[in-house]
């Protein structure tokens, strides 16, 4: 079975400061690997998607992720958040048709 | 162009009462999901159809829970005899292609449902 595991639920960090959050995964099979973000009672928009090749995928809105398969995982990162950046960011993979969620890290960034 | 929309925004419902959330893909597209978030939770499963034709229900927690699309468009989701542990923002996502596994998936805005 494939799972999520989103290691922190909630990330504080300064404005304009750089910022980590962690996905670990488990799956049995190869995976396609993707970031949402989700705005306040919006729907979820794609960030980035790892389906092959480059191990750095780089996304909308600046933010970047490194697929480490030996390490199964896909943190996402960015050098210099925005308070617009404030929301939840849900990891996901993709065995097959469906995609599967971590819990999301809300992140906060503060002025 | 026109992205995923899904009505009611919001739904109240009293316990024991039957709902039907509506969604409307993006136009040509294939492939629709149902997913299901509860308070400060992941999205979860519920089910997939390819045009009409429903491919996999695993995800639907009861027999309650029936979704349908019978013209390959516009999908409702039915929750019959509400319980108050079906509050929660219901999502919905289609993508171009059939359930490839790299086919984007693109999310409605939810509609929340809560169960009193």
């Amino acid at each position: 079975a494939q799972s999520v595991t989103q290691l922190d639920s909630q990330v504080p960090v300064f404005e304009e400061a750089p910022v980590e959050l962690r996905c670990n995964y488990s799956s049995s099979v190869s995976v396609y690997l993707f970031w949402y973000v989700q705005y306040p009672n919006q729907g979820l928009q794609l960030l980035l998607k790892y389906l092959s090749g480059s191990t750095l995928v780089k996304g909308i809105n600046g933010f970047e992720a490194e697929f480490n398969k030996s390490q199964t995982s896909f943190h996402l990162r960015k050098p210099s958040v925005h308070i617009s950046d404030t929301a939840e960011y849900f990891c996901a993979v993709k065995p097959t048709g469906k995609l599967i969620f971590g819990q999301g890290t809300t992140l906060q960034v503060k002025p | 162009g026109a992205g995923v929309s899904q009505s009611p925004r919001y739904k109240v419902a009293k316990r024991g009462q039957d709902v039907a959330l509506r969604c409307d893909p993006i136009s040509g597209h294939v492939s629709l999901f149902w997913y299901q978030q509860a308070l400060g939770q992941g999205p979860e499963f519920l089910t997939y159809f390819q045009n009409e034709a429903q491919l996999d229900k695993s995800g639907l927690p009861s027999d309650r829970f029936f979704a349908e699309r019978p013209e390959g468009s516009v999908s409702t989701l039915k929750i019959q005899r509400t319980q108050q542990e079906d509050s929660a923002v219901y999502l919905c996502a289609s993508s171009f292609g059939t359930s490839g596994r790299g086919g984007i998936q693109y999310f409605g805005p939810g509609t929340r449902l809560l169960v009193l």
